[in-house]
């Protein structure tokens, strides 16, 4: 059973870099069946799509962000990670790592870690 | 588009059935996929590329697809199945990931 876990630090300060690392057991980030994404939830609200990766290096970000965001994968220690730059409060929100399925219509999100919450502020 | 359109809210009677809807111009070239959220928890997949249930999900659960409308039905309603439930699925250009808004469930 693939199982993955997000760490980094839960309190960044406005204008600086949010990073995150999402960890992978059970599974490999080098498979080709797979994709590799970041989701995020603000408090009390909905779900919004940062960007995923592929084990190739390919990548794809939401075009809101797209400006602030770099995923980055590490095969050697099967991770993939997240930079968001210049936060502000409003990037406030619990960070999830998930894996995606290739090959099915609608590239869904089958496996997800349990979340960090990252809070912007001074 | 990258739009997905859900109602905020839906009601139920325990055991009852309910359909929630998740409408997009990119579910006309593109199946969705639908998880379900409870408090404090990561979200769940319970139906995928329009009527896949992952393994562990009841068959109460099923999904459907008509032109730019996908739609989740929860056959016999539990007070488990009490939740948030999203929609996602690719846009249009098929390169990004959507979500709709949700639809809070609450089951009476």
């Amino acid at each position: 059973q693939v199982q993955l876990q997000e760490s980094g630090p839960g309190l960044v300060k406005p204008s600086e870099t949010l990073s995150l690392t999402c960890t992978v057991s059970g599974g490999s980030v080098s498979s080709g069946n797979y994709y590799w994404s970041w989701i995020r939830q603000p408090p009390g609200k909905g779900l919004e799509w940062i960007g995923y990766i592929y084990y190739s290096g390919y990548t794809n970000y939401n075009p809101s962000l797209k400006s602030r965001v770099t995923i980055s994968v590490d095969t050697s220690k099967n991770q993939f990670s997240l930079k968001l730059s210049s936060v502000t409060a409003a990037d406030t929100a619990v960070y999830y790592c998930a894996r995606g399925l290739l090959g099915t219509s609608g590239y869904p999100l089958a496996y997800w870690g349990q979340g960090a919450l990252v809070t912007v502020s001074s | 588009s990258s739009e997905l359109t859900q109602d905020p809210a839906v009601s139920v009677a325990l055991g009852q059935t309910v359909r929630i809807t998740c409408q997009g111009d990119s579910l006309r070239t593109y199946y969705a996929s639908w998880y379900q959220q409870k408090p404090g928890q990561a979200p769940v997949l319970v139906i995928y590329d329009k009527n896949n249930r992952p393994s562990g999900i009841p068959d109460r659960f099923s999904g459907s697809s008509s032109g730019n409308t996908a739609s989740l039905t929860i056959t016999g309603a539990q007070a488990e199945d009490e939740a948030d439930y999203y929609c996602n699925s690719r846009d249009s250009s098929g390169n990004h990931l959507v979500f709709g808004g949700g639809t809070k469930l609450t089951v009476l």
